[in-house]
């Protein structure tokens, strides 16, 4: 199996800041890498795709960069709205997996 | 709009049986695959099973195989999952995903699966 390391698990950053969350695949996994956004007690939301593209509706303060194995989210501007946990999925191969969650909190 | 709803949680016994249904609406149903996503209380998130656009192919992680089956009914537009054998540590919230190009692009709200005597 595919592990997906993330970093850091724990972020507290101030409106405004630039922020970047990190993920490593333990193997190549090409540019198959997407980013989720779960806020508490609601189901996961499709930020990023294939590496760097940009879902449908998501703010463009999110952006998305790497391949190979080491991937970076990056919020351009923290707002209020942005507090999350977020996920990296690898789907180069199965099984499918996920990173550990980046938990992000307002300082 | 796409909507993914799960019904048939629950408490259940180890070693006991429970099924999930997934109804899909807002886009057609046969032209996708879909597939099951976990998340234990307090965890992460964890890939369960993956079936093709017509029920031809599917995959499971190994904690599940043999236990757990995938199915669907592309008339009903309903996505399914036979859990057999339950045990502690399938307890978790299990959500509906859309299995597209761009891989679980959309989530249902969750069904919380609770296994426990």
């Amino acid at each position: 199996d595919i592990q997906m390391t993330q970093s850091p698990s724990f972020l507290s950053a101030s409106v405004g800041d630039r922020v970047t969350i990190n993920c490593k695949a333990s193997q190549n996994i090409n540019r198959y890498l997407n980013w989720y956004q779960q806020k508490l007690g609601e189901a996961p939301k499709l930020l990023i795709y294939n590496a760097n593209s940009l879902q449908t509706g998501i703010p463009s303060r999110f952006s998305g960069s790497g391949s190979g194995t080491d991937f970076t989210l990056t919020i351009s501007s923290l707002q209020p709205e942005d507090v999350a946990t977020y996920f990296c999925l690898q789907h180069n191969s199965w099984p499918r997996t996920f990173g550990g969650g980046t938990k992000l909190e307002l300082k | 709009e796409v909507q993914l709803v799960e019904s048939g949680g629950g408490l259940v016994q180890p070693g006991r049986s429970m099924k999930l249904s997934c109804a899909a609406s807002g886009f057609t149903f046969s032209n996708y695959g879909m597939a099951w996503v976990r998340q234990a209380p307090t965890k992460g998130l964890e890939w369960v099973a993956t079936i093709s656009y017509d029920g031809s192919s599917t995959y499971y992680r190994d904690s599940v195989k043999g236990r757990f089956t995938i199915s669907r009914d592309n008339a009903k537009s309903t996505l399914y999952l036979q859990m057999n054998s339950l045990r502690s540590e399938d307890t978790a919230t299990y959500y509906c995903t859309r299995e597209g190009r761009r891989v679980f692009d959309y989530w249902g709200q969750g069904v919380m699966v609770t296994v426990s005597s």
